[in-house]
């Protein structure tokens, strides 16, 4: 069965330093692997996806997140992280199931970045 | 406006009552979800719609029911809420045209407690 686990629960982090996330998945088929960002008091956004092609992908705020097939891995990282990006971020891998897919999330990695 | 809405965005209600959450949308999307969302647990499945006429349980379904009223509005209900069903619910909606990626647009959510 395919499984996401984000590898942290909480990441401290001060403004303007490099963070990264990480989400490691299980799957014996090829997935779509996702990141979502959720701020507080507010839904999930999606902040960038991997279908295929290069396994670096751009989102939106500045992150980016490469796919690693042989490590089964989909890190999410920031060069300089902002206040605003304290947020609460999912890793997310899709599945084909029953006629159509579903997506099975980690656990989340709640950001929190100190002045 | 937001294509998808969640009403109540907060209620509070007491053990054994009945409880409907509400979710919208203008995305046009045949299939819609619902999740409930839990400290350290990630977004669990509760039931998902893949079009008006078809209703599947998530890994999470006992004591919740769904009814898809339309295309774009689909109700979670809790027969008798009990304490342990206090949390944050999330709807979402997909595109058939993405299915094999399943990239899902998520409401608001509502926070349920119950006492």
């Amino acid at each position: 069965a395919q499984s996401v686990t984000q590898l942290d629960s909480q990441v401290p982090v001060f403004e303007e330093a490099p963070v990264e996330l990480r989400c490691n998945y299980s799957s014996s088929v090829s997935v779509y692997l996702f990141w979502y960002v959720q701020y507080p008091n507010q839904g999930l956004q999606l902040l960038l996806k991997y279908l295929s092609g290069s396994t670096l992908v751009k989102g939106i705020n500045g992150f980016e997140a490469e796919f690693n097939k042989s490590q089964t891995s989909f890190h999410l990282r920031k060069p300089s992280v902002h206040i605003s990006d304290t947020a609460e971020y999912f890793c997310a891998v899709s599945v084909f199931y029953n006629q159509g897919g579903k997506l099975i999330f980690g656990q989340g990695t709640e950001l929190s970045v100190k002045p | 406006d937001a294509d998808v809405t969640q009403t109540p965005r907060n209620r509070i209600t007491k053990t054994g009552k009945r409880i409907m959450l509400e979710c919208s949308q203008t995305k046009g999307h045949d299939r819609m979800y619902w999740y409930r969302q839990d400290p350290g647990l990630g977004l669990r499945l509760i039931y998902y719609s893949f079009d008006v006429k078809d209703i599947n349980k998530g890994e999470i379904s006992d004591g919740y029911s769904v009814s898809r009223q339309a295309q774009a509005k689909f109700s979670l209900s809790l027969e008798s809420a009990i304490p342990n069903q206090t949390a944050l619910y999330f709807c979402a909606t997909s595109d058939p045209s993405s299915a094999a990626y399943n990239e899902q647009f998520f409401g608001p959510g509502t926070r349920l407690t119950v006492l």
